[in-house]
């Protein structure tokens, strides 16, 4: 398979419910990124990772937790969501971070629905 | 408070026509732009990018034009196809300033038959 997959591509969960968005890419890129697209909001970048080392973390809540275990493969885990975390998860990845300010590839999003 | 702005959130266009997106940004520090495209239940694609050095820039159907004294840039679709019927996000950085891309809220456009 190619370019960036992310799994599963819906979800729907309770507010005490524990759950992980799974991103992987086949690029060879070093960098990853998580984006949240709410509806009627731009695009906000919630998580940056370079070589496996978040370097940016956008005052995102807690209750949203990610892990890099390798350049490959990128984890948001949730945990006790609040309804207005119902969102588009869009996970990217570029060749490295420098380049990932003009040319970063998208995967095609979880829709998640915290109920 | 929004750093790239596009103030349409669709447009309806016949096909064959010119379709034009706008965005505006406010940061003069940005100096590069993107915009990029999303068909449902896809992740957005990039489509067609410009730096502040230029003015223009042109790929097949597509030119974006940038306007740096406005701080405003557009994309001009000619003609347009019912595959470009889709969301279409305006974006920007700060090369080599800030390891980022800010994205508008996205256009969505409809070319009519």
């Amino acid at each position: 398979e190619t370019g960036v997959t992310q799994t599963p591509r819906h979800l729907v969960m309770g507010m005490t419910n524990k759950k992980s968005l799974k991103c992987e890419q086949h690029l060879g890129h070093n960098a990853m990124y998580w984006y949240k697209q709410s509806a009627k909001k731009p695009l906000e970048l919630m998580f940056v990772y370079s070589l496996e080392e978040r370097v940016e973390n956008n005052s995102v809540p807690s209750r949203f937790s990610p892990e890099c275990p390798n350049s490959s493969h990128l984890f948001l885990h949730l945990h006790t969501l609040q309804p207005e975390d119902s969102a588009l998860y869009l996970c990217a990845s570029s060749q490295d971070l420098s380049s990932g300010t003009y040319e970063q590839y998208f995967g095609p999003g979880t829709r998640l629905t915290v109920t | 408070d929004q750093q790239v702005k596009q103030n349409s959130p669709s447009l309806s266009v016949q096909e064959g026509r010119i379709s034009i997106l706008n965005c505006d940004y406010t940061n003069s520090m940005f100096d590069y732009f993107l915009w990029y495209k999303k068909y449902p239940a896809e992740g957005p694609t990039f489509l067609i990018s410009i730096s502040s050095i230029k003015d223009k820039n042109e790929d097949g159907r597509f030119t974006v034009f940038l306007n740096k004294s406005a701080k405003h840039l557009s994309l001009h679709i000619v003609p347009s196809q019912p595959g470009d019927s889709a969301v279409y996000f305006c974006a920007a950085s700060a090369l080599g300033k800030d390891d980022k891309i800010i994205f508008g809220k996205g256009t969505r456009l409809h070319i009519l038959p």
